[in-house]
Protein backbone atom coordinates (compact mmCIF):
# COMPACT_ATOMS: atom_id res chain seq x y z
CA UNK A 1 0.00 0.00 0.00
CA UNK A 2 0.77 3.33 -0.98
CA UNK A 3 -0.82 4.66 2.18
CA UNK A 4 -2.06 8.92 1.30
CA UNK A 5 -0.06 10.20 -1.63
CA UNK A 6 -0.32 14.17 -2.20
CA UNK A 7 0.95 15.84 -5.38
CA UNK A 8 2.41 18.08 -5.90
CA UNK A 9 4.76 18.24 -2.77
CA UNK A 10 5.67 21.84 -3.55
CA UNK A 11 4.02 24.54 -5.73
CA UNK A 12 4.04 28.49 -6.40
CA UNK A 13 1.07 30.35 -7.06
CA UNK A 14 0.48 34.15 -8.11
CA UNK A 15 -2.18 35.95 -6.44
CA UNK A 16 -5.17 35.46 -7.99
CA UNK A 17 -4.79 31.84 -9.25
CA UNK A 18 -6.42 28.91 -9.26
CA UNK A 19 -5.17 25.45 -8.45
CA UNK A 20 -6.18 21.95 -7.29
CA UNK A 21 -3.96 20.01 -4.55
CA UNK A 22 -4.81 15.95 -5.44
CA UNK A 23 -4.72 13.52 -2.37
CA UNK A 24 -5.20 9.88 -3.30
CA UNK A 25 -5.25 6.89 -0.44
CA UNK A 26 -5.08 3.46 -1.27
CA UNK A 27 -6.22 2.07 1.75
CA UNK A 28 -10.34 1.97 1.61
CA UNK A 29 -10.76 4.29 3.80
CA UNK A 30 -13.88 5.93 3.98
CA UNK A 31 -13.55 9.17 5.71
CA UNK A 32 -10.81 11.95 4.61
CA UNK A 33 -9.65 15.35 5.55
CA UNK A 34 -7.67 18.25 4.62
CA UNK A 35 -5.96 20.41 7.00
CA UNK A 36 -3.90 23.53 6.84
CA UNK A 37 -0.54 23.85 8.88
CA UNK A 38 1.05 27.52 9.34
CA UNK A 39 4.47 28.05 10.36
CA UNK A 40 4.56 27.32 14.08
CA UNK A 41 1.21 26.39 14.63
CA UNK A 42 -1.15 23.19 14.91
CA UNK A 43 -3.48 22.04 11.92
CA UNK A 44 -6.69 23.48 11.03
CA UNK A 45 -9.69 21.35 9.85
CA UNK A 46 -10.39 22.37 6.15
CA UNK A 47 -12.90 20.56 4.71
CA UNK A 48 -13.42 16.13 5.49
CA UNK A 49 -15.64 13.86 4.02
CA UNK A 50 -17.09 10.46 5.21
CA UNK A 51 -17.59 8.86 2.11
CA UNK A 52 -18.02 9.28 -1.50
CA UNK A 53 -20.76 11.99 -2.37
CA UNK A 54 -19.92 13.51 0.99
CA UNK A 55 -18.61 16.26 2.32
CA UNK A 56 -18.45 19.48 5.16
CA UNK A 57 -17.02 22.28 6.06
CA UNK A 58 -14.43 22.06 8.65
CA UNK A 59 -12.75 24.97 10.96
CA UNK A 60 -11.38 27.27 8.07
CA UNK A 61 -12.90 26.70 4.68
CA UNK A 62 -13.32 29.38 3.48
CA UNK A 63 -11.49 30.23 -0.35
CA UNK A 64 -11.26 26.54 -1.18
CA UNK A 65 -13.84 23.81 -2.60
CA UNK A 66 -13.66 20.04 -2.20
CA UNK A 67 -15.54 16.72 -4.20
CA UNK A 68 -15.83 13.31 -3.73
CA UNK A 69 -16.62 11.17 -6.30
CA UNK A 70 -14.48 8.33 -5.39
CA UNK A 71 -13.33 6.72 -2.22
CA UNK A 72 -9.93 7.15 -2.82
CA UNK A 73 -9.48 10.51 -4.69
CA UNK A 74 -10.48 14.01 -2.08
CA UNK A 75 -8.95 17.10 -4.53
CA UNK A 76 -8.97 20.19 -3.06
CA UNK A 77 -9.85 23.74 -4.92
CA UNK A 78 -8.05 26.71 -4.30
CA UNK A 79 -10.01 29.38 -7.47
CA UNK A 80 -8.56 32.59 -6.45
CA UNK A 81 -5.50 32.17 -4.45
CA UNK A 82 -4.41 34.71 -1.50
CA UNK A 83 -1.29 35.22 0.35
CA UNK A 84 -2.80 34.53 3.32
CA UNK A 85 -3.50 30.57 1.46
CA UNK A 86 0.79 30.07 1.86
CA UNK A 87 0.82 27.03 4.10
CA UNK A 88 1.58 23.20 3.98
CA UNK A 89 -1.25 21.24 3.51
CA UNK A 90 -2.02 17.73 4.63
CA UNK A 91 -4.26 15.16 3.68
CA UNK A 92 -5.31 12.64 6.01
CA UNK A 93 -7.42 9.12 5.31
CA UNK A 94 -9.04 7.11 8.22
CA UNK A 95 -11.13 3.86 8.55
CA UNK A 96 -13.91 3.74 10.48
CA UNK A 97 -12.22 2.99 13.75
CA UNK A 98 -10.14 6.33 15.00
CA UNK A 99 -6.65 6.94 13.92
CA UNK A 100 -5.66 9.15 11.20
CA UNK A 101 -2.94 8.64 8.27
CA UNK A 102 -1.95 11.26 7.30
CA UNK A 103 0.29 12.28 3.82
CA UNK A 104 3.64 14.45 3.40
CA UNK A 105 2.20 17.65 2.59
CA UNK A 106 2.07 20.25 -0.64
CA UNK A 107 3.91 23.16 0.58
CA UNK A 108 1.92 26.37 -1.60
CA UNK A 109 3.66 29.67 -2.00
CA UNK A 110 1.18 32.39 -2.67
CA UNK A 111 2.98 36.40 -4.15
CA UNK B 1 -15.02 28.06 21.72
CA UNK B 2 -13.31 25.00 20.77
CA UNK B 3 -9.59 25.44 22.08
CA UNK B 4 -7.09 22.92 22.67
CA UNK B 5 -4.24 24.49 24.50
CA UNK B 6 -0.81 22.61 24.86
CA UNK B 7 2.09 23.54 27.42
CA UNK B 8 4.73 24.24 27.21
CA UNK B 9 4.87 25.35 23.61
CA UNK B 10 9.06 25.05 24.07
CA UNK B 11 11.08 22.52 26.07
CA UNK B 12 14.82 22.06 26.28
CA UNK B 13 15.94 19.50 28.11
CA UNK B 14 19.27 17.34 28.95
CA UNK B 15 19.68 13.55 27.96
CA UNK B 16 18.36 11.32 30.70
CA UNK B 17 15.80 13.76 32.51
CA UNK B 18 11.98 13.93 32.53
CA UNK B 19 9.35 15.95 31.29
CA UNK B 20 5.66 15.86 30.63
CA UNK B 21 3.69 18.40 28.12
CA UNK B 22 0.55 18.98 29.20
CA UNK B 23 -2.91 19.46 26.98
CA UNK B 24 -5.78 20.95 27.69
CA UNK B 25 -9.39 21.23 26.47
CA UNK B 26 -12.29 23.26 26.83
CA UNK B 27 -14.79 20.66 26.15
CA UNK B 28 -16.24 17.23 26.52
CA UNK B 29 -14.17 14.50 24.74
CA UNK B 30 -13.20 11.10 25.20
CA UNK B 31 -10.83 10.73 21.92
CA UNK B 32 -7.19 12.10 22.30
CA UNK B 33 -4.86 11.77 20.09
CA UNK B 34 -0.98 12.66 19.93
CA UNK B 35 1.46 13.15 17.21
CA UNK B 36 5.49 13.44 16.26
CA UNK B 37 6.15 16.18 13.66
CA UNK B 38 9.79 15.80 12.77
CA UNK B 39 11.13 19.15 10.84
CA UNK B 40 9.58 19.90 7.41
CA UNK B 41 7.87 16.19 7.27
CA UNK B 42 4.44 14.93 7.92
CA UNK B 43 2.93 13.71 11.34
CA UNK B 44 3.63 10.32 12.83
CA UNK B 45 1.07 9.39 15.00
CA UNK B 46 2.18 8.05 18.41
CA UNK B 47 -0.75 7.35 20.75
CA UNK B 48 -4.93 7.26 20.65
CA UNK B 49 -6.79 7.70 23.63
CA UNK B 50 -10.23 6.60 23.88
CA UNK B 51 -11.48 6.72 27.66
CA UNK B 52 -11.53 8.73 30.89
CA UNK B 53 -8.34 6.77 32.81
CA UNK B 54 -6.48 5.70 29.41
CA UNK B 55 -3.04 5.17 29.60
CA UNK B 56 -0.44 3.93 26.81
CA UNK B 57 3.19 3.86 26.48
CA UNK B 58 5.52 2.98 23.54
CA UNK B 59 9.06 3.21 24.69
CA UNK B 60 10.27 6.39 26.99
CA UNK B 61 6.86 7.84 25.91
CA UNK B 62 3.11 7.30 28.38
CA UNK B 63 0.15 9.46 27.18
CA UNK B 64 -2.67 9.51 29.62
CA UNK B 65 -6.15 11.26 29.59
CA UNK B 66 -8.38 12.98 32.08
CA UNK B 67 -11.67 13.45 31.04
CA UNK B 68 -13.00 14.80 33.58
CA UNK B 69 -10.45 17.75 33.98
CA UNK B 70 -10.04 17.72 30.23
CA UNK B 71 -6.38 17.35 30.24
CA UNK B 72 -3.85 14.60 28.55
CA UNK B 73 -0.49 14.63 29.99
CA UNK B 74 2.38 13.03 27.67
CA UNK B 75 5.18 11.89 29.88
CA UNK B 76 8.86 11.84 28.61
CA UNK B 77 11.21 9.12 30.65
CA UNK B 78 14.99 9.67 30.74
CA UNK B 79 14.99 11.72 27.51
CA UNK B 80 17.53 10.90 24.36
CA UNK B 81 18.23 12.70 21.01
CA UNK B 82 16.07 11.17 19.14
CA UNK B 83 13.09 12.26 20.94
CA UNK B 84 13.82 15.56 19.84
CA UNK B 85 10.72 16.64 17.58
CA UNK B 86 7.25 18.52 17.69
CA UNK B 87 4.83 17.15 19.75
CA UNK B 88 0.53 17.63 18.84
CA UNK B 89 -2.91 16.88 20.86
CA UNK B 90 -5.58 16.64 18.83
CA UNK B 91 -9.32 16.39 20.39
CA UNK B 92 -12.25 14.87 18.76
CA UNK B 93 -14.80 17.39 19.09
CA UNK B 94 -17.19 15.84 16.60
CA UNK B 95 -20.86 14.49 18.20
CA UNK B 96 -21.01 11.75 15.74
CA UNK B 97 -17.41 10.40 15.79
CA UNK B 98 -16.57 12.27 12.04
CA UNK B 99 -12.96 12.56 13.46
CA UNK B 100 -12.62 16.80 13.39
CA UNK B 101 -9.51 17.47 14.77
CA UNK B 102 -9.01 20.46 16.78
CA UNK B 103 -5.07 20.38 17.63
CA UNK B 104 -3.09 22.62 20.10
CA UNK B 105 -0.50 24.70 19.00
CA UNK B 106 2.24 22.17 19.48
CA UNK B 107 5.25 21.53 21.80
CA UNK B 108 9.09 21.41 20.31
CA UNK B 109 11.26 19.39 22.14
CA UNK B 110 14.93 20.16 21.83
CA UNK B 111 16.73 17.21 24.00
CA UNK B 112 20.53 18.09 24.07
CA UNK B 113 23.27 15.64 24.63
Amino acid sequence: NAGVTQTPKFRILKIGQSMTLQCTQDMNHNYMYWYRQDPGMGLKLIYYSVGAGITDKGEVPNGYNVSRSTTEDFPLRLELAAPSQTSVYFCASRPTSYEQYFGPGTRLTVT
Amino acid sequence: ELKVEQNPLFLSMQEGKNYTIYCNYSTTSDRLYWYRQDPGKSLESLFVLLSNGAVKQEGRLMASLDTKARLSTLHITAAVHDLSATYFCAVDMSAGNTGKLIFGQGTTLQVKP
